[in-house]
């Protein structure tokens, strides 16, 4: 356990559905990101907080929508997902934003049918 | 040029042999490089950081740095069955202020 935990683990969706994936942290950091991991493919960075404020938009498509209310919990909304989407969503937080470790979560895997 | 570039293997290493996995980075004046292990299915858990040339123990892991050649590598010694994993290499990207991870080496490790 790295002190990140992801609900749900797993999701399937329809295009037209609504969702929302959770991600908590029990370490006490101040940073937390959203990955994307697809197959063959490096890990992308989509999001990421510091501090509750939003400091990076790596270009995400609108369909996905972050939210941060506080430093410990992170969610990220999804609507009208496309299949290309489908991939394994990956929560991570550090201590602050910038060259520290990052702990990940467990991930949701998301199948967008 | 990539920033973080692995091979992407698979690499084959004997039981009980030594693994060595390599890492190239683009970025001269990053500081901070991490080896994580990911699992098929499951998310990465960081095995080592470095931060300064040279080497770094832990374990059965070493890390060595070297950031005249932009090179960092994770060797495992005494390789086993539950080392198969891949293996992700992360720098961090001073001017934009974030890590930016390879695309992991995928190991296997043959009892």
């Amino acid at each position: 356990e790295t002190g990140v935990t992801q609900t749900p683990r797993h999701l399937v969706m329809g295009m037209t559905n609504k969702k929302s994936l959770k991600c908590e942290q029990h370490l006490g950091h101040n940073a937390m990101y959203w990955y994307k991991q697809s197959a063959k493919k490096p890990l992308e960075l989509m999001f990421v907080y510091n501090f509750k404020e939003q400091t990076e938009n790596n270009s995400v498509p609108s369909r996905f929508s972050p939210e941060c209310p506080n430093s410990s919990h992170l969610f990220l909304h999804l609507h009208t997902l496309q299949p290309e989407d489908s991939a394994l969503y990956l929560c991570a937080s550090s201590q602050e934003r910038g060259p520290e470790t990052q702990y990940f979560g467990p991930g949701t895997r998301l199948l967008v049918l | 040029q990539k920033e973080v570039e692995q091979n992407s293997g698979p690499l084959s290493v004997p039981e009980g042999a030594i693994a060595s996995l390599n890492c190239t980075y683009s970025d001269r004046v990053s500081q901070s490089f991490f080896w994580y292990r990911q699992y098929s299915g499951k998310s990465p858990e960081l095995i080592m950081s470095i931060y300064s040339n040279g080497d770094k123990e832990d374990g059965r892991f070493t890390a060595q740095l070297n950031k005249a050649s932009q090179y960092v590598s994770l060797l495992i010694r005494d390789s086993q069955p539950s080392d198969s994993a891949t293996y992700l290499c992360a720098v961090n990207v001073l001017r934009d202020d974030k890590i930016i991870f390879g695309k992991g080496t995928r190991l296997h490790i043959l009892p």
